[in-house]
């Protein structure tokens, strides 16, 4: 079975530093783009970045430019998400969910699937 | 504000069709793919619809997916009390070169 397990839920202060980790398994986990989604309390999807992990060649969403580090491990078949110093703001839940692909009439079509469960990171003083 | 519009809610009762519409632009809807997600709440998103119109194994064919020019629409037939969550739309965007979501439609089984 393919599957994403994200680490537990954190708490945290301000200006604390985070890493929180997605472990693939099921499938080879170097050759599938893993992305990490943010959903803040009440609110929709944002795509936070996405990285290979055959090579570590990473994409960021502008909005999440410099605030974030996504690295991953192919060794353990694991990605990460990781903060320098936390703010209230990123309190939400966070989803990594591996990128799957195929070519259909010589075009790429992409799709998420499956997800991890998610790891609730909460930020206050 | 999300990238793709969609509307904040929808709502049948038992047995009728819904459809929940999703629109965009032509460097997303307009060049690439549709997916799905549903999100029942509490676990995470999961893939209904990929490729504009095609359903994973294990989704029920009440589920469909349809897209033209920059818009794409999901419709549930048969609706039952378990369709009850949220549902997103995605697309992949040229410009960042990444996904884009929809900010989501809450479906309500009255």
């Amino acid at each position: 079975e393919v599957q994403l397990v994200q680490s537990g839920a954190e708490v945290k202060k301000p200006g604390e530093s985070l890493k929180i980790s997605c472990t693939g398994s099921g499938y080879s986990f170097s050759s599938y783009y893993i992305a990490w989604v943010r959903q803040m309390p009440g609110k929709g999807l944002e795509w936070m970045g996405i990285i290979y992990p055959g090579d570590s060649d990473t994409t960021y969403s502008p909005s999440f430019q410099g605030q974030v580090t996504i690295s991953a491990d192919k060794s353990t078949s694991t990605a990460y998400l990781q903060w320098s110093s936390l703010k209230a703001s990123d309190t939400a839940m966070y989803y990594c969910a591996r990128r799957s692909l195929e070519a259909v009439a010589g075009n790429w079509v992409y799709w998420f699937d499956p997800w991890g469960q998610g790891t609730l990171v909460t930020v206050s003083s | 504000q999300s990238v793709l519009t969609q509307p904040p809610s929808a709502s049948g009762t038992p047995g009728q069709r819904v459809t929940i519409s999703c629109s965009g632009s032509s460097s997303n809807i307009g060049s690439n793919t549709v997916d799905w997600y549903q999100q029942v709440p509490g676990p995470a998103p999961k893939l209904l619809i990929y490729n504009n119109n095609q359903r994973p194994s294990g989704v029920p064919d009440r589920f469909s997916g349809s897209k033209s020019g920059t818009s794409a629409s999901l419709a549930i037939s048969g609706l039952q009390s378990e369709d009850e969550a949220d549902y997103y739309c995605a697309a992949w965007d040229d410009s960042p070169n990444g996904p884009v979501f929809g900010g989501g439609t809450k479906l309500t089984v009255l």
